[in-house]
Parts: C-alpha cells; structure tokens; sequence
C-alpha cells in the first residue's frame, strides 16, 4: 500500500517560532496520526484525526500544539512557539486496512534552537 | 510510561541463521500488537502484527508469537539476512484506540 510524504524532510527554527509541518497522503484516507521521536528514545503517539476532527489526543499534545486538514489532502501539525525540547523526528501515519495497523511517512526532523 | 518495553537494546546474529527480538508490555488491556522496522531517516515500516486472540502468525521469514499470559511476545527472523539490518520497534493498541504505544526499539545487526 503506498504511504504518505512529509515536507519538509529537515526544519530548523527558532525557538518561540512556528513551524508547520506537512503531510502529504498517496490516497484519500480520512483516519491520520503524528507521533515523535525525540533523538535515542521511543516513538510516542501525538494525536489523531478522524475525518477533520480529533480523535485522540495523548498528555503530550498540549495547546501549543494543532492540527488541520486546511485544504482537504494535506494534513498539517503546528507547534505555535516551539521549545527546545520540540526538537525531534515527527512522522505522520495513516491507517491501513485493518483498522490497526498504521503506516508511516519519512518523517520530518524538527531541530529547535 | 513503560507499557511496552524492549530490554535488549541490541541484537548481532550471523546471516543465515535465526533472529529472536523480545518484547514485553505490562497493559492487559491491548489486544493488538505490530513489529515495525525502521532504517536511519525513515519512518517505521510495517512488518507484520497479531491479535489478542492468537499467538502465532507467519509471514515469509517473518513471525510473530504471543504469549497472553506472560505478557511476551516475540518475533522471528528466518534465516535472517544483511538487509535485515535496522532497528526493530514492537507496538502495541488497546481496545477501542487507534494510537499505538512503542517499546524503545531493539537494533539488530545481521553480519555477513
């Protein structure tokens, strides 16, 4: 099944910046996930969006955090005024068939300074 | 938040013969596990999965075993090859969610 893209694939900003990174589906899908990993630890759940809305959210999607489907395709995720502890890879998912399963883009490396 | 954990940070197995990566979760709760494989810059690659109500499925050199009542479950590598070679994250789901909790990710070198 194909996945998804991100853009960009590097970001450098500056702390207090917004930054607003993309997520670009092959397909119409309506159910999509971001998850980060900051550098050397696990992979940990963001949010997901279900048909514009969201659908779960977990403690580390606080209100500087949001996400849109401003256009009908891409999929964004903005952090307002990013922290240095912003700094990580972010992936955007998409569901597979089986309601479950999830498959990821490339990811966008976030990088606070 | 250590509901899914990995303990063995790195594996080295030689090609040709079996990879074991372990993983272990302390929610009775999830019903549903995946393997992703990740290579440096990019994102996890979808491997294989398996429910709660099974404890064994097979995909080519791929699989999965799962072990309810020790809250283990495993996954097979056979024969492993160099292409192998990457980090190994297990997942998992709970009833009724979508978001899927990681474990830290095991690395594995296959060598020629």
């Amino acid at each position: 099944e194909p996945e998804v893209t991100q853009t960009p694939s590097h970001q450098v900003t500056q702390m207090g910046q917004e930054v607003i990174l993309r997520c670009v589906p092959i397909s119409n899908h309506l159910y999509f996930y971001w998850y980060r990993q900051i550098l050397g630890q696990k992979v940990e759940f963001l949010v997901s969006f279900y048909n514009n809305e969201i659908s779960e959210k977990s403690e580390i999607f606080d209100d500087q955090f949001s996400v849109e489907r401003p256009d009908g395709s891409n999929f964004t995720l903005k952090i307002r005024s990013t922290k240095l502890e912003d700094s990580a890879m972010y992936f955007c998912a998409r569901q597979g068939i089986s309601y479950n399963e999830q498959f990821f883009g490339p990811g966008t490396r976030l990088t606070v300074l | 938040d250590q509901q899914v954990k990995q303990n063995s940070p790195s594996l080295s197995v030689q090609e040709g013969r079996i990879s074991i990566l372990n993983c272990d979760y302390t929610n009775s709760m999830f019903d549903y596990f995946l393997w992703y494989k990740k290579y440096p810059a990019e994102g996890p690659t979808f491997l294989i999965s398996i429910s709660s109500i099974k404890d064994k499925n097979e995909d080519g050199r791929f699989t999965v075993f799962l072990n309810k009542s020790a809250k283990h479950l495993s996954l097979h590598i056979v024969p492993s090859q160099p292409g192998d070679s990457a980090v190994y994250f297990c997942a998992a789901s709970l009833t009724g969610a979508n978001n899927l909790f990681f474990g830290t990710g095991t690395r594995l070198t296959v060598i020629p």
